[in-house]
């Protein structure tokens, strides 16, 4: 099973700021298969990215994923007050798995 | 694009069952798979398996075989979860997700992503 870990476990940013969040994999993603979902309070994930680039419909362009092989990042380029949310990456390359994810906070 | 709903929340005794459904509210599954995957309170996600409704195809986590039991129901357009032999640890919130068929089938695509999902049950485990 492939493990991903995702750092850091909190980012306190402000309005405006830039987030950069790391996904990490144990072992290689088969073609870059990972995925980021947004999660709010009380709410079910969001995808944001898939393939880990594409944006998926209606995903602002602030949103970006990049990365291969183990290591992959999503990019939020200024934050919004809707993007303070918890974070998370899959990789669907071999059966399912989803990292711990980061929770961005407000500073 | 499709929504899925499911059904409401759960209080289960320990060696219980429950029955989990998900509903497409708008279209059908027609060429889609479904997955499910929980969440345990403050935890992470945790995929459990999946079912293709057009032929009743499923795939389950290792972690969860023999316990868990997917099924469809076409002409509804809903989907079944069943966890049988409860216990607290599996006190969580529990998601259905649109999938493509290719996941369930286990043939890696770039498009095996979950969307949507459904809102969620909470399932409670306590005696």
């Amino acid at each position: 099973e492939i493990v991903l870990t995702q750092s850091p476990g909190t980012l306190s940013l402000s309005p405006g700021e830039r987030a950069t969040l790391s996904c990490r994999a144990s072992e290689s993603v088969s073609r870059g298969y990972l995925a980021w979902y947004q999660q709010k309070p009380g709410q079910a994930p969001r995808l944001l990215i898939y393939g880990t680039s594409s944006r998926a419909t209606g995903i602002p362009d602030r949103f970006s994923g990049s990365g291969s092989g183990t290591d992959f990042t999503l990019t939020i380029s200024r934050l919004e007050p809707e993007d303070f949310a918890v974070y998370y990456c899959q990789q669907y390359g071999s059966s399912f798995t989803f990292g711990p994810g980061t929770k961005v906070d407000i500073k | 694009q499709v929504h899925l709903v499911q059904s409401g929340a759960e209080v289960k005794k320990p060696g219980s069952s429950v029955k989990v459904s998900c509903k497409a509210s708008e279209g059908t599954f027609s060429n889609y798979g479904i997955s499910w995957v929980r969440q345990a309170p403050r935890q992470g996600l945790e995929w459990m398996g999946g079912i293709i409704p057009a032929f009743g195809r499923t795939n389950y986590a290792q972690s969860f075989q023999g316990r868990v039991t997917m099924t469809a129901d076409e002409s509804t357009s809903t989907v079944y979860m069943e966890l049988s032999s409860l216990r607290s640890e599996d006190t969580a919130v529990y998601f259905c997700a649109r999938v493509e068929t290719s996941a369930i089938l286990e043939v890696p695509g770039q498009h095996n992503y979950f969307d949507p999902w459904g809102q969620g049950t909470l399932v409670t485990v306590s005696s």
